[in-house]
């Protein structure tokens, strides 16, 4: 089993869709949660973090962490094509692992 | 500002050929460098990371060096370039519990 399991789709929605990206993890160590977003040939971006359990939002975007399920979502509400990116989640205690990524492709 | 510079974006070399790949950071001091390999599919897999000048830990073994001359440099190696080293490269450094990406470099080897 690896230690962050990441969907990697391809997930394609319409402009304005709510998008829900998800991964699984099992090291109960894990601290800090991560998702960042990566354009085609650029390097991974850190979109949004947080500490143990519970939500946090920015702008359209929204990051939940459910630590007792070993599961993290990030949503981005009305979409944009600009959204389009491969997202990947991390998580890290002393070390960082990171997800595979999930292909989004939102279309006008 | 805190600025990451990875150099070159795309690199196609033949097999048995050396690799030397460069990153600097700008704008902080003593931090913490990675290298990195992303696999279409299979993620990041870390490869190397220094605290320090002259300090380098391998994760994976593997026909690639690592070695960090200056406090901002970190340097990516290969004496003999083999097929299955073909893959996306980035430099990172640590900020918080998170890291901060180079805009990567594309290697293919043919």
């Amino acid at each position: 089993q690896k230690e962050v399991e990441q969907d990697p789709g391809p997930l394609s929605v319409p402009e304005g869709a709510i998008v829900s990206l998800n991964c699984t993890y099992s090291n109960s160590a894990f601290q800090y949660f991560m998702w960042y977003r990566q354009y085609s040939r650029k390097g991974p971006e850190l979109l949004m973090y947080t500490y143990s359990s519970g939500n946090k939002e920015d702008g359209r975007f929204t990051a939940q962490v459910d630590k007792s399920s070993k599961y993290i979502s990030l949503f981005i509400r009305d979409s944009q094509p600009s959204d389009s990116a491969t997202y990947l989640c991390a998580m890290s205690n002393n070390d960082m692992r990171f997800g595979a990524g999930t292909r989004l492709t939102v279309k006008p | 500002s805190q600025t990451i510079h990875q150099w070159p974006a795309t690199l196609v070399q033949p097999v048995g050929s050396p690799l030397s790949l460069e990153c600097t950071v700008e704008g902080t001091s003593n931090p913490n460098l990675y290298w990195y390999r992303q696999a279409a599919g299979r993620g990041l897999q870390l490869l190397f990371y220094s605290v320090g000048i002259g300090q380098i830990s391998s994760e994976v073994p593997q026909n690639l060096s690592a070695s960090r001359p200056q406090d901002r440099q970190f340097i990516l190696s290969s004496k003999k370039l083999l097929l299955s080293d073909s893959g996306f490269y980035l430099c990172a450094w640590s900020v918080g519990p998170g890291r901060i990406f180079g805009s990567g470099t594309r290697l293919t080897v043919v």
